[in-house]
């Protein structure tokens, strides 16, 4: 079964301080990307996706993600986070033609001011 | 209302009993999801009901947990003889009708503690 794997589960940075969190999916056919995002006490929304075309996705609120397929890395990153993207952000990922997402772990990332 | 919604928000039992979760998924959206997120542990997929399909049901950590949609749209989460590593939650998810991309739409979910 296929995986995704997040690292450094736990971040702490200060505000304006820039954003990589790294995501890898096992997983050799064609794919659907996620990232989602939950802010404390929120509930799960999607932040940006990927299907096909331009590997650069732009998200809202400034993130981006970039597809590299012979990495099978599917990463996030912001350049200059505020307070208020404190929160946990999980990668996803749907083989196509499979409806099921697998989900990573999350990155729990706290943004002192 | 414009979303999926859930119930309870909050559901506290003790070991042995059963319990029901609800979901109400967005009018329109063919596509259920239920999956379970324990603390540290990411989102695990439980079961998936597309239309008229059979569920794939391949998710369901035991016998003891089932899930049910009626007419197509609400679905309940069934739960029996609760144990306490049950404790999660619980987080209903549908997908827009005709969409091509796939984006799932959250609920808030159901915490659920078992004593």
């Amino acid at each position: 079964a296929q995986s995704v794997s997040q690292h450094n589960h736990h971040v702490i940075l200060s505000e304006a301080a820039s954003l990589e969190l790294g995501c890898n999916y096992s997983y050799g056919g064609t794919v659907n990307l996620f990232w989602y995002v939950q802010y404390p006490g929120q509930h799960l929304q999607l932040l940006l996706k990927y299907f096909s075309g331009d590997p650069l996705v732009k998200g809202i609120k400034g993130f981006e993600a970039e597809f590299i397929k012979s990495k099978f890395s599917f990463n996030l990153r912001k350049p200059s986070v505020q307070w208020s993207d404190t929160a946990e952000y999980f990668c996803a990922v749907m083989p196509y033609g499979n409806n099921r997402l697998a989900f990573g772990k999350g990155n729990q990332v706290v943004v002192i001011p | 209302g414009a979303g999926v919604s859930q119930s309870p928000s909050n559901k506290v039992t003790e070991k042995g009993k059963d319990v029901e979760l609800r979901c109400d998924p967005i009018s329109g959206h063919t596509a259920l999801y239920w999956y379970r997120q324990s603390l540290g542990q990411g989102l695990e997929f439980l079961i998936y009901f597309q239309g008229n399909s059979a569920p794939d049901k391949s998710g369901l950590p035991s016998d003891r947990f089932s899930a049910e949609r009626t007419g197509g749209s609400v679905s309940t989460l069934t739960i029996q003889r609760t144990q306490q590593e049950d404790s999660a939650v619980y987080l209903c998810a549908n997908i827009l009708s005709g969409s091509s991309y796939n984006e799932q739409f959250f609920g808030p979910g159901t915490r659920l503690t078992v004593l």
